[in-house]
């Protein structure tokens, strides 16, 4: 079975410095990977997924992840962060036989002024 | 397309009394997925329905807990009786049938139970 994790549970980054949020993940074949947002009292936003082809990924809100399957990794980064992006971020992982997803435990993202 | 649409967006009610979170998915979706979020636990899937039909209700917490699909347009997750600690968001997603796309997600029914 697949499983994510998410090793930081908050983080504090300065508006405009860059960013990086951690996922690992474990699944014994390709897994399709997944970054969600979720804004407070929001749901659930797709950033950006893997499932083939070129390893980095360009998502919405000038988002990015790189697949590296030789640390089962699919780690999140922005360049220059905004106060707007403060939210926590969700990374999952999918099987290939199921419409199942898996999510980590999250990412609150804090920014300071 | 509106979205995944729940409702009622927030519900509060007292212990012991039924609680009825309604799920429209999107229009030609054909998996539909209830997930439970707390502070302690995070997001947790309680059963998904594939083509109507319930695929795997391992998360469903206790019999309290049922969830029905009677039809590809509407889904229903009733709790009976309620407890304080049911007091979550709960949220409905959708996808289509093919692996790895992305899940859709509702706005979610903030439930307080007191």
């Amino acid at each position: 079975a697949q499983s994510v994790t998410q090793p930081d549970i908050h983080i504090t980054v300065s508006e405009g410095a860059s960013l990086e949020l951690r996922c690992n993940y474990s699944y014994g074949a390709t897994p399709y990977l997944f970054w969600y947002v979720q804004s407070p009292g929001q749901g659930l936003q797709l950033l950006l997924k893997y499932f083939s082809g070129d390893t980095l990924v360009q998502g919405i809100k000038g988002f990015e992840a790189e697949f590296k399957r030789s640390q089962s990794s699919f780690n999140l980064r922005k360049p220059s962060v905004h106060w707007s992006d403060a939210a926590e971020y969700f990374c999952a992982v999918g099987a290939t036989r199921d419409d199942k997803i898996i999510f980590g435990k999250g990412t609150r993202l804090h920014i300071l002024p | 397309d509106a979205g995944v649409i729940q409702s009622p967006r927030h519900e509060v009610t007292e212990m012991g009394q039924e609680v009825t979170l309604r799920c429209k998915p999107i229009s030609g979706h054909n998996s539909l997925f209830w997930y439970r979020q707390t502070m302690m636990r995070g997001l947790e899937l309680l059963i998904y329905f594939n083509n109507n039909v319930p695929i795997d209700d391992s998360g469903m917490p206790e019999d309290r807990f049922s969830a029905k699909m009677p039809n590809a347009s509407f889904s229903t997750l009733k709790i009976q009786p309620s407890e304080p600690r049911d007091s979550a968001v709960y949220f409905c997603a959708s996808t289509s049938m093919r692996p790895g796309n992305e899940q859709f997600f509702g706005p979610g029914t903030r439930l307080t139970v007191l």
